[in-house]
């Protein structure tokens, strides 16, 4: 049971170009989410999933995309990398079921954009 | 987008301490209130969910109560240990579990 899988875990880009965050969880969560991580803030959201074939957008949505064309995958896409994009991303599920579930966490992928 | 006050910012304490930490949070709309516990290179895990007015969960040496009427959630590590050492985050979410929103956290440093 590997739980939630981030890749890469480490990437530069240069500016402008493009790229897929990969996520995949194995617990069959309908709930996945993407997060960023930057200094003296807390985590913000990004895009999140409620299920298959649907997304929404969060707290920091602009430059990203993602889809969700099955339960155990949700990429998040740079379209055109900027230096802003700096962060360290998360990925996140969990059951949508009753209220009693907490987030479970990938490692992380550490994006720089020079 | 919640607006989440976590205090103290960073907390040291002393091998065999207990210690508390806040996390407040808008009253109305409240739907659940989630703890973290995360360690340096590691990524946030849960420790809590809580979502009635007056919930207390306890894990070991660590507990928390959540106040959804004042919006306020303690948490409480007693006898802290030097593997206690982490950010603690906290999370509450309004009108659904989907979109939690963080705080920035409370790092605590046990020494030993």
């Amino acid at each position: 049971n590997a739980g939630v899988t981030q890749t890469p875990k480490f990437q530069v880009l240069k500016t402008g170009q493009s790229m897929t965050l990969q996520c995949a969880q194995d617990m069959n969560h309908e709930y996945m989410s993407w997060y960023r991580q930057d200094p003296g803030m807390g985590l913000r959201l990004i895009h999140y999933s409620v299920g298959a074939g649907i997304t929404d957008q969060g707290e920091v949505p602009n430059g990203y995309n993602v889809s969700r064309s099955t339960t155990e995958d949700f990429p998040l896409r740079l379209l055109s990398a900027a230096p802003s994009q700096t962060s360290v991303y998360f990925c996140a599920s969990s059951e949508t079921t009753g209220v009693n579930y907490g987030y479970t966490f990938g490692s992380g992928t550490r994006l720089t954009v020079v | 987008i919640l607006n989440v006050e976590q205090s103290p910012q960073s907390l040291h304490v002393q091998e065999g301490d207990s210690t508390n930490f806040t996390c407040s949070f808008p009253s109305s709309n409240f739907y659940a209130l989630h703890w973290y516990r995360w360690e340096t290179a590691k990524s946030p895990e849960a420790l809590f969910v809580m979502t009635l007015n007056g919930d207390e969960k306890k894990k070991g040496r660590i507990s928390a109560t959540l106040n959804t009427k004042e919006g306020y959630s303690y948490l409480y590590i007693k006898g802290s240990q030097p593997e206690d050492s982490a950010t603690y985050l906290c999370a509450p979410s309004g009108g659904s579990n989907y979109k939690l929103t963080f705080g920035k956290g409370t790092l605590l440093t046990v020494n030993p």
